[in-house]
């Protein structure tokens, strides 16, 4: 069945490092969608990508979906503590399909 | 706050028994997808629901069980509770072929 990893799954990071996580599906996806989860609280929807190639940026947040729709990142730029949790990158085969989740990066800000 | 809200909150069960969990989604959205997460992992895909049939379903047993009503809520049942279904449960709404789910703040679910 289809299966999304995600390496790291822990990340300790000082504060104003950077913070990279990565994102790899098993098959190609109609578009990838990136959550964030702070603790004690539920996912968040942060941003999709639909395009081969396609790169987001929000602020700090930079997204990218590979060429071959399959990978994935997520890099923060200088990291704050208000971006400690889980980001979860999640996908779908079509638009319509059921979404699957990887297991997460837990990011630690020290500050 | 994303619209969704989900009852109870908390919620204690003795193996062996049956829970139902609630959901109410977005105005207008129609379809729900319900996640089982376990303490430090990711969401895991129990099923999804669209326009009241279920028209996806992830690998857990047929004691999941769900439904969706016309008025937007959902709700999932399970039956004969074993401990490992001790989890957050999360239903998420959204707009058939929308991308953005949006998630309700869950139900712990503990079973003793």
């Amino acid at each position: 069945g289809q299966q999304v990893m995600q390496i790291p799954q822990y990340q300790h990071v000082q504060e104003g490092e950077d913070f990279t996580t990565y994102c790899n599906s098993s098959t190609t996806l109609s578009n990838i969608q990136w959550y964030k989860q702070r603790p004690g609280g539920h996912p968040v929807f942060l941003i999709q990508l639909v395009k081969s190639g396609e790169v987001k940026k929000q602020k700090r947040l930079t997204f990218q979906f590979g060429e071959a729709k399959k990978n994935s990142s997520l890099h923060i730029t200088a990291t704050q503590t208000t971006d400690v949790g889980t980001y979860f990158c999640a996908g779908q085969k079509t638009s319509y399909d059921k979404v699957i989740f990887g297991p997460g990066t837990s990011l630690s800000v020290i500050p | 706050e994303t619209g969704v809200t989900q009852s109870p909150t908390h919620l204690i069960k003795t193996r062996g028994q049956q829970v139902t969990l609630r959901c109410s989604s977005q105005s207008g959205h129609n379809t729900v997808s319900w996640y089982q997460q376990a303490l430090g992992q990711g969401p895991q895909f129990i099923f999804q629901y669209y326009r009241e049939e279920e028209n996806g379903r992830g690998n857990f047993p047929p004691r999941f069980s769900g439904l969706q009503f016309p008025n937007y809520s959902s709700e999932l049942n399970v039956n004969a509770l074993e401990l490992d279904d001790s989890a957050l449960y999360l239903c998420a709404s959204r707009l058939a072929g929308g991308l953005e789910q949006y998630f309700g703040p869950g139900t712990r679910l503990t079973v003793t």
